[in-house]
C-alpha cells in the first residue's frame, strides 16, 4: 500500500523568501503524485501532479515540484511567497495501475505561515 | 469550481442518531469518494465508487456506510453517529487519466 510522509508540521516562512516543502512517498512502482492547498474553511485545491515525463512539473499560483525517484521525494517549491500563500498544504499519491481508481493517499499536511 | 454540491455543509447531531451527507454531482462522473479530514491525520479515505451501485471501502470504513443508486449522488450514512465520528468530510470526484481528484466545499459534521 502506499503512503505519504510530510515531515513538516508546520513552517514559517517571511514574505517575499523562498519556501520548500517536503514530500516522501512508499509506492512499488512509478507513482501519480500531487500537490494540494487547502485554504481555512476550504476544500481542497488541485496544485500541480506529476504521472510522467519531465520530473519538474509547473502548477498554478507560481509554484513548482520536483519529482526525485532516487529519494521518492514530490518537494513542492516557489521562489517568492506571498502572505495569501498561507495554507495547508497536502502532498497525495495514487497508485498508477488502474489508473488510481481506488482514490489518491494524503500526507498529515503542512501548515504554512507567512511572517510580514 | 469541482462540480459537486454538498449537503448539509453543517450538522450538530446527537451520539446514537443516524446521519446522511449527500453529495451531488451534474457532470456524469463515474468515480467519487468521501473522505474524512481531521488534525493531524490529513485526509483520509471511507468508500469510494465506481459506478451506480458500485463501491468499495477505503481506509477508514468503520461506522459508514455509501450508496449510490444514481451517477449523480453519492450517499454516505453515518448509521448511529458517535463522537469519533465528529470532523470534516469531503466528497471528490474523478478527473483525468492520472487520477486528481477535485473536492467539494465540505460537511462539518459535529457529534455531541
Amino acid at each position: 500500500a502506499q503512503s505519504v510522509t510530510q515531515p513538516d508540521i508546520h513552517i514559517t516562512v517571511s514574505e517575499g523568501a523562498s519556501l520548500e516543502l517536503r514530500c516522501n512517498y512508499s509506492y512499488g512502482a512509478t507513482p501519480y503524485l500531487f500537490w494540494y492547498v487547502q485554504s481555512p474553511g476550504q476544500g481542497l485545491q488541485l496544485l500541480l501532479k506529476y504521472f510522467s515525463g519531465d520530473t519538474l512539473v509547473q502548477g498554478i499560483k507560481g509554484f513548482e515540484a520536483e519529482f526525485k525517484r532516487s529519494q521518492s521525494s514530490f518537494n513542492l517549491r516557489k521562489p517568492s511567497v506571498h502572505w495569501s500563500d498561507a495554507a495547508e498544504y497536502f502532498c497525495a499519491v495514487g497508485a498508477s495501475s488502474g489508473g488510481g481508481a481506488d482514490g489518491l493517499t494524503f500526507g498529515k499536511g503542512t501548515h504554512l505561515i507567512i511572517q510580514p | 469550481d469541482a462540480g459537486i454540491t454538498q449537503s448539509p455543509r453543517h450538522k450538530v447531531t446527537e451520539t446514537g442518531t443516524p446521519v446522511t451527507l449527500r453529495c451531488h454531482q451534474t457532470e456524469n462522473h463515474r468515480y467519487m469518494y468521501w473522505y474524512r479530514q481531521d488534525p493531524g491525520h490529513g485526509l483520509r479515505l471511507i468508500h469510494y465508487s465506481y459506478g451506480v451501485k458500485d463501491t468499495d471501502k477505503g481506509e477508514v470504513s468503520d461506522g459508514y456506510s455509501v450508496s449510490r443508486s444514481k451517477t449523480e449522488d453519492f450517499l454516505l450514512t453515518l448509521e448511529s453517529a458517535t463522537s469519533s465520528q465528529t470532523s470534516v468530510y469531503f466528497c471528490a470526484h474523478r478527473g483525468g487519466q492520472s487520477g486528481e481528484l477535485f473536492f467539494g466545499e465540505g460537511s462539518r459534521l459535529t457529534v455531541l
